[in-house]
């Protein structure tokens, strides 16, 4: 059962152009969320993550938007550049328990900026 | 991420053959991870382990075993592979307490295997 879900699956945009990802998620119990940056032929590693009380959070060119009530976060790339180019994971986790720490991932996105 | 090493970093085998997959990290981190990635799929965790004694199945577990030999190796098993275990396989190691309570995820660079 996937929890998290992620659109697009492809994404294409221009240099300078904004960057767009959706995750949607279901567990209400989530209370982290990052996202995962992975580079071809290399690991997925943490870009940016957000907790459910706040509703955005920008690091640099990257932002998350967070929507409690519609269950849905989001990572906005602005000023898209080619070196952006990768796939992106969202993510998120439970707190306490056995559980906790344990991320569960959506499907991916593979961005592609174009020079 | 250099301080997470997995080895192979590609493997060809054939159906019915038994493979190890090899994590070692020096990040000191107690919690370590196994995915495997597939298109379209993303990354779905296969073992994860808190400490050196505990072991814990994921959500697609079944064909696969692990070995935590010590804190800083953990190793995936597949005892009889088959082709729709071609995949990519990331090991990751977290510590919550290093990061804030995030527990952020340091995954070593992956392993392409496939079985024919």
């Amino acid at each position: 059962q996937q929890q998290v879900k992620q659109s697009p699956q492809s994404l294409i945009v221009q240099k300078g152009g904004i960057s767009i990802i959706n995750c949607a998620y279901e567990n209400t119990a989530f209370d982290y969320f990052p996202w995962y940056q992975q580079f071809p032929g290399k690991g997925p590693a943490l870009l940016i993550a957000i907790r459910p009380d706040v509703s955005e959070k920008k690091e640099g060119r990257f932002t998350i938007s967070f929507n409690k009530s519609a269950k849905q976060f989001s990572l906005h790339i602005m000023d898209s550049q080619p070196g952006d180019s990768a796939t992106y994971f969202c993510a998120a986790s439970t707190p306490g328990g056995t559980s906790y720490g344990k991320l569960t991932f959506g499907q991916g996105t593979i961005l592609t900026v174009h020079p | 991420d250099a301080d997470v090493t997995q080895t192979p970093r590609n493997r060809i085998t054939k159906t019915g053959k038994r493979i190890m997959l090899e994590c070692s990290q020096t990040k000191g981190h107690d919690r370590m991870y196994w995915y495997r990635q597939d298109p379209g799929l993303g990354l779905r965790l296969i073992y994860y382990s808190f400490d050196v004694k505990d072991i814990n199945k994921g959500e697609i577990s079944d064909g696969y075993s692990v070995s935590r030999q010590a804190q800083a190796k953990f190793s995936l098993s597949l005892e009889s592979a088959i082709p729709n275990q071609t995949a990519l396989y990331f090991c990751a190691t977290s510590d919550p307490g290093t990061s804030g309570g995030y527990n952020e995820q340091f995954f070593g660079p992956g392993t392409r295997l496939t079985v024919l």
